[in-house]
């Protein structure tokens, strides 16, 4: 079983729709990273989080340390959203080297 | 554009070969740390350096190995290259040691195909 579950795998939405990814983890970690890979390959980091939430322009990532949870919402979505979005977590059993662990990535298209 | 710059970008090579693998972080940025995504494992965790000296080590094969230049740029060496080494090889930079403090920074990656 992955450490890092992420859910769905793909998803598409219509332009404008309200979108939310979900990523479950297993054990405790240290902290959270949600990254976008875009078509051509590069990934870019969108947040990091060890508790509450974060926003950034029409994205907000929230985390619940206790329910071991963590979503990606995307608000009024746009076809240039369209990436594959990763969650990427520091497991607290890495101890000092506290390195990435990654879940599946889910695949999100936007209509137009 | 993030900073870090990868080369090269796209590399084809026979199994059995070595291949280097060129990293140039963020100006400023003392961490590199290479990831390697291929379809079946998905993003793994190969190593980091900080400063010139190994930090962490995570899924990398003994026939892969790194380093870490006096100016800060990283090269990742893979020999006696197997079909399953295809994969894209990213690097990414941070101005920390840790990737639970501060934002990381990826290159665009190396795609290496092993035929």
């Amino acid at each position: 079983k992955n450490e890092v579950e992420q859910s769905p795998q793909n998803l598409t939405a219509q332009e404008g729709e309200f979108i939310t990814i979900n990523c479950s983890y297993s054990v405790g970690i240290s902290a959270l990273h949600w990254l976008q890979q875009h078509p051509g390959g590069g990934i870019v980091s969108l947040f990091m989080l060890s508790s509450g939430k974060k926003k950034h322009g029409r994205l907000i990532a929230t985390i619940n340390i206790q329910e071991k949870h963590s979503s990606l919402h995307i608000t009024a979505s746009h076809p240039r959203d369209s990436a594959v979005y990763i969650c990427a977590v520091i497991l607290k059993s890495s101890g000092s080297a506290r390195q990435l662990t990654f879940g599946s990535g889910t695949q999100l298209t936007v209509l137009p | 554009d993030s900073g870090v710059t990868q080369t090269p970008k796209h590399l084809i090579t026979a199994t059995g070969q070595r291949v280097t693998l060129r990293c140039s972080p963020r100006s400023g940025d003392l961490s590199v740390y290479w990831y390697q995504q291929s379809l079946d494992q998905g993003l793994q965790f190969l190593i980091q350096y900080y400063n010139g000296e190994e930090r962490a080590k995570g899924n990398i094969l003994e026939r892969f190995s790194a380093q870490q230049f006096p100016d800060l740029h990283s090269e990742l060496n893979l020999s006696s290259l197997e079909l399953g080494d295809s994969a894209l090889y990213f690097c990414a930079s941070s101005v920390v040691g840790t990737t639970n403090t501060g934002e990381l920074f990826f290159g665009e990656g190396s795609r290496l195909t092993v035929l």
